[in-house]
């Protein structure tokens, strides 16, 4: 399944570096999302956009910025990360916004920082 | 805010027998529970969900119940198989918001 797709794949950065993460989805879907994946941790929430409008941030550093131009495309600015920062990095989409559609996920970018 | 909490943590099984993974959430508003399962290495896939109108639902091996008196839900795998081995992670989300809380997985290991 293609529907959600993200790059990199892998990323290797030193704090003082600026990346970008991005994903775009091909399911036509109204909903996108961020989440953190860590070892031994449920998957983090970061954002959520509905219709291109951030409607959740859970309290995310504002060393992550993102950002959505449109319903295909998200991206997760990154900033001055710390080490704790590294883990798989994923994106989804949902069809509604209402919360009770299955969400599509990516592949995840895995982010080591230095 | 939903609070959802997935045991066990760790789950071994020989191939052929069933696994069960319990799954309890907080919040009565809670009516829709999704289950993925997360190979190594690869993304989250939903491999089933139910909605609070229903209380149990099956796709071939795999089912889901749904207690929403004692908010929780569990899944059911039969005849086991290698390929089953994975993490399986439950969720619920509630109406009206973007927003699904999941839970800390299960890593399942099917023994041949």
């Amino acid at each position: 399944e293609t529907g959600v797709t993200q790059t990199p794949r892998h990323l290797v950065m030193g704090m003082t570096n600026k990346k970008s993460l991005k994903c775009e989805q091909h399911l036509g879907h109204n909903a996108m999302y961020w989440y953190k994946q860590s070892a031994k941790k449920p998957l983090e929430l970061m954002f959520v956009y509905s219709l291109e409008e951030r409607v959740e941030n859970n309290s995310v550093p504002s060393r992550f910025s993102p950002e959505c131009p449109n319903s295909s495309h998200l991206f997760l600015h990154l900033h001055t990360l710390q080490p704790e920062d590294s883990a798989l990095y994923l994106c989804a989409s949902s069809q509604d916004n209402q919360g009770l559609q299955p969400q599509h996920f990516g592949d995840g970018t895995r982010l080591s920082i230095l | 805010g939903e609070n959802v909490e997935q045991h066990p943590s760790t789950l071994s099984v020989q191939e052929g027998d069933s696994a069960v993974i319990k799954c309890t959430y907080s919040d009565s508003a809670s009516n829709y529970f999704p289950w993925y399962k997360q190979e190594l290495g690869k993304r989250p896939q939903l491999i089933i969900d139910i909605r609070s109108n229903v209380g149990e639902k099956k796709d071939q091996r795999i089912a889901v119940t749904l207690n929403k008196t004692a908010k929780h839900f569990s899944l059911h795998i039969t005849e086991t198989q290698p390929e089953d081995s994975a993490v399986y992670f439950c969720a619920a989300s509630i109406p009206g918001y973007q927003k699904v809380t999941f839970g800390t997985g299960t890593k399942l290991q099917v023994i041949p």
